[in-house]
């Protein structure tokens, strides 16, 4: 089944300790794309790649890092998280960036004390 | 800059009567334009584009959406709402000229479908 997994789906975790959520798809996708969504404000893109070793910073991409080793992986990473990047949080990939629609994995709930 | 807005924060609509949501984007360049709906704990699903061609989208589920240049709208209708149809909404528009081809969301619709 084609689809876009992620791990884990719940995460409570306390200020400052590192965690990263994976991210892999099974499509042979080329562009990756990690968002955050909170209420009212939508979807929000934090970084993309749109190829292996190709990355760049989306609008919030303040306090995550990711790595595009290869095809299939996206992890992202919280290297010392904070209460503010409590949220939910989504892997999406598609074929290409431009007229291709996006397949979204099912989410992560993030919470930081 | 690009930007979509959906004016719309809820829809009520009665099982069986049209459901119509609101779009309505910004952007510098040719849009390409999305609907996703998400249900509750669940990821984005995709529901159409728009990206060249005719003005009338169909898309899954019965859904259809008319991308009108003019008035930068892109509004998702279906002629006959069923209470399943109940979800969160987010229109997308991709702007080719920007950096990665970024893809912006609305703020989403909450539709609610009564029977």
């Amino acid at each position: 089944e084609a689809q876009v997994t992620q791990n884990p789906r719940y995460l409570i975790t306390v200020t400052g300790k590192k965690l990263t959520v994976t991210c892999s798809q099974n499509m042979n996708h080329e562009y990756m794309s990690w968002y955050r969504q909170d209420p009212g404000l939508g979807l929000r893109q934090i970084y993309y790649s749109m190829n292996v070793e190709v990355t760049d910073k989306g609008d919030v991409p303040e306090g995550y890092k990711v790595s595009r080793k290869e095809k299939r992986n996206f992890p992202l990473i919280l290297e010392s998280p904070s209460p503010n990047q409590t949220s939910l949080y989504f892997c999406a990939s598609s074929f290409r960036a431009s007229t291709s629609e996006q397949y979204f994995g099912p989410g992560t709930r993030l919470t930081v004390t | 800059a690009q930007s979509v807005a959906q004016p719309e924060d809820q829809v009520n609509v009665a099982e069986g009567n049209p459901l119509t949501v609101k779009c309505t984007y910004s952007v510098s360049g040719n849009p390409y334009l999305f609907w996703y709906v998400q249900y509750p704990n669940r990821g984005l699903q995709f529901l159409l584009k728009y990206i060249t061609g005719d003005n009338l989208v169909k898309g899954s589920y019965g859904f259809e959406a008319e991308f009108n240049k003019s008035q930068t709208s892109f509004h998702l209708k279906k002629p006959s709402a069923l209470v399943s149809d109940s979800a969160l909404y987010f229109c997308a528009v991709r702007d080719m000229s920007a950096a990665g081809n970024k893809l912006t969301f609305g703020g989403g619709t909450r539709v609610l479908v009564k029977p």
